[in-house]
């Protein structure tokens, strides 16, 4: 089946620990995409890359970190300089651009600060 | 301002039609408006999108003004699982879309 599959499913974090979430997709897809979602919130946008080997930051984009080093694999770090990690975390692809098509969201990976 | 305006929640009988409607008085002309649903601890899917014209999936049908400051979102018939947050969305900055808080859309049974 293709999709988007995110790991892990659930992540605890001492502070000051760096975490990487893993988001792999087998759609082919040109685009890919990090988004953070609090709750009760609407999602906001990290970082994003259109093609492998570039990304460009969202609006949320201190304290992460990405990398783009094969079409299907667009990791996202969490470092200790973000103040507030706690959160659910979406990685999303899209064919090319999402003005005429859809976004395709992964399951999420929800990481809790300890 | 990218951001739309929703209700906070919205309710509904199974069955019945549902339309929510969303608020886009600052959008231009080139912005598409684009529909998402999310069930709780899932990530959100994709519903509808259009640019000027009346638009119909098989999830949905949009409905968008003529002066484009506004559209509705109609499901033509609820059913339980169409219980979910409906965010209403335009495209900003070509491939950058901008989720707010959506509408939590509740179905009676």
């Amino acid at each position: 089946d293709g999709g988007i599959t995110q790991s892990p499913k659930y992540l605890f974090r001492k502070e000051g620990q760096n975490v990487t979430l893993s988001c792999e997709q087998n759609l082919n897809h040109d685009a890919m995409y990090w988004y953070r979602q609090d709750p009760g919130q609407g999602l906001r946008l990290i970082y994003y890359s259109q093609i492998v080997n570039d990304f460009q930051k969202g609006d949320i984009a201190e304290g992460y970190s990405v990398s783009r080093e094969k079409k299907e694999s667009f990791p996202l770090t969490v470092t200790s300089a973000q103040k507030n990690p706690t959160a659910f975390y979406l990685c999303a692809s899209s064919i090319g651009d999402v003005r005429t098509g859809e976004l395709f969201f992964g399951e999420g990976s929800r990481l809790t600060v300890l | 301002d990218a951001k739309t305006t929703q209700p906070n929640s919205m309710e509904s009988n199974e069955e019945e039609p549902v339309h929510l409607p969303c608020n886009h008085s600052t959008i231009s002309g080139t912005d598409y408006i684009h529909w998402y649903r999310q069930l709780p601890s899932q990530g959100p899917e994709y519903v509808i999108h259009g640019l000027t014209s009346n638009v119909n999936n098989r999830m949905a049908s949009l409905a968008i003004a003529e002066d484009r400051k506004s559209s509705t979102l109609i499901l033509h018939r609820a059913t339980l699982r169409d219980a979910a947050v409906y965010y209403c969305i335009r495209e900003v900055y070509g491939n950058k879309l901008v989720f707010g808080a959506g509408t939590i859309l509740r179905v009676k049974s």
